[in-house]
């Protein structure tokens, strides 16, 4: 099947300080990724969608200039959290689109846990 | 927007008895996909079955099965004879051709119960 990484797991930094995470999928090429933002015991809210070669498209309320993502290839999209501060605290989530039949597919990725003193 | 509602927060079930999830959708396209997603204890999301609106015939995966009641924009999920790794967050998401993107209910925590 599809699978999709992220990396790191778990990162822990200093307020204002930026953090970047990747997430790659590793057999296949996606043609979109997309980020999403996890608060404990709460539902996915989706952050943005990432083409590859063209900018992000964030949702309402989404920081862009906060929540830097770049698709340079195919296979691998980038977040950067940056100047972060503890609100920004969260379990961050990427999935990979893989053109299937008449919608795409998304696999997701196993997460990263983002803490920010 | 379409908007996804899961009403129950949490289901307790007994292991080998069937729990049923509850979800309502919002949506004035005719064209769209559902699905039920697992989020075990890890925070890997796993799909655990999917419904294409144009097909009236219920999706089945195994123990899972859903009702899907177009008209009434309701699709629920049933687990039959549940087992303890069933327990997870259930989340019910929606996908739709003009969006483009997956849109969450609120989700289910599923207790089993040995």
């Amino acid at each position: 099947g599809a699978v999709v990484s992220q990396h790191p797991s778990w990162v822990i930094c200093k307020s204002g300080t930026s953090v970047k995470i990747e997430c790659r999928s590793l057999d296949f090429q996606a043609t979109t990724m997309f980020w999403y933002r996890q608060f404990p015991k709460q539902s996915l809210m989706l952050m943005a969608t990432s083409n590859e070669g063209s900018k992000a498209t964030y949702e309402q309320g989404v920081e862009k200039d906060k929540f830097l993502i770049n698709h340079a290839s195919l296979t691998l999209s980038t977040l950067t959290v940056t100047s972060a501060h503890p609100e920004d605290s969260s379990f961050y989530i990427c999935s990979a689109t893989l053109p299937t039949f008449s919608y795409n597919e998304q696999f997701f990725g196993p997460g990263t846990r983002l803490t920010v003193l | 927007a379409q908007t996804v509602t899961q009403s129950q927060p949490e289901m307790s079930v007994q292991e080998a008895e069937t729990v049923t999830l509850s979800c309502t959708y919002d949506t004035s396209e005719s064209d769209y996909y559902l699905f039920w997603y697992k989020q075990p204890p890890s925070r890997q999301m796993i799909l655990v079955i999917r419904q294409e609106a144009y097909k009236q015939q219920n999706a089945t995966e195994n123990r899972f099965s859903v009702n899907f009641q177009k008209a009434a924009k309701s699709f629920s999920l049933k687990i039959s004879d549940s087992q303890l790794g069933d327990a997870a967050m259930y989340f019910c998401a929606y996908f739709g051709a003009a969006g483009n993107k997956l849109t969450f209910g609120g989700g289910t925590r599923v207790l089993v119960k040995p």
